[in-house]
């Protein structure tokens, strides 16, 4: 069974700061990785995926997630934080091999003070 | 391009009563997925279909539950009764369907239940 893991409820960062959310993750095969943002009261919005190729992946408002598959992570970084990234944060995997269900992470929630 | 359209956005009920809730999916999205989310976690999905069909409804509780997705375009969510434990968010996500590089579903903002 694929699963995803979020370790940290929250992450406190200072505006201007890089920042970092992990994620790891269980699959049988080889995973495709997600990342979405949710603000409140709203759906979630996609932020970037992995699939196949590069390891660093680009995605909206200035994020990257990097694959790595000997620590089965994906993390979620951005090099300078805004206020207005502050928001919940999904990872979610899926596996190619197993139907199209995707699986999700418990969230963190990510606070930028100015 | 309208995105995932989800109604109604809030819902107040006694436990007992019966609810449904509604979604649109994005024109030509063939897989439409329910999901539950509760506060301050991940959404956990309730049943996935692809056009008319559900090919995943095993985390679905189909003693109260029930989904249906008739011309393969729009669906609909029903509780009856519900329960307290019910009062939750729904939220309603497409996407394209299957292949390499399907898999980012597009989400409504959602349906949040409170039952009382």
């Amino acid at each position: 069974a694929q699963s995803v893991a979020q370790p940290e409820d929250q992450v406190n960062v200072a505006e201007g700061n890089p920042l970092t959310v992990k994620c790891t993750y269980s699959v049988s095969g080889n995973p495709y990785l997600f990342w979405y943002v949710q603000y409140p009261n709203r759906g979630l919005q996609f932020l970037l995926k992995y699939i196949t190729g590069d390891n660093l992946v680009k995605g909206s408002y200035g994020f990257e997630a990097e694959f790595n598959k000997s620590q089965t992570s994906f993390h979620l970084k951005k090099p300078s934080a805004l206020v207005s990234d502050s928001a919940l944060y999904f990872c979610a995997v899926r596996d190619p091999n197993a139907g199209n269900m995707l699986t999700f992470g418990g969230g963190t929630r990510l606070m930028v003070k100015p | 391009e309208a995105g995932v359209v989800q109604s109604p956005r809030y819902k107040i009920i006694e436990k007992k009563q019966p609810v449904a809730f509604w979604c649109n999916p994005i024109s030509g999205h063939n897989t439409l997925y329910w999901y539950l989310q509760n506060l301050g976690q991940g959404p956990e999905l309730l049943i996935r279909y692809e056009n008319e069909e559900a090919v995943d409804d095993s985390q679905l509780p189909k003693d109260r539950f029930s989904a249906e997705r008739l011309k393969g375009v729009d669906s609909t969510l029903k509780i009856q009764p519900a329960e307290l434990g019910d009062s939750a968010v729904y939220l309603c996500a497409s996407s394209l369907g299957q292949g390499a590089n399907t898999g980012e579903l597009f989400f409504g903002e959602g349906s949040r239940l409170t039952v009382l």
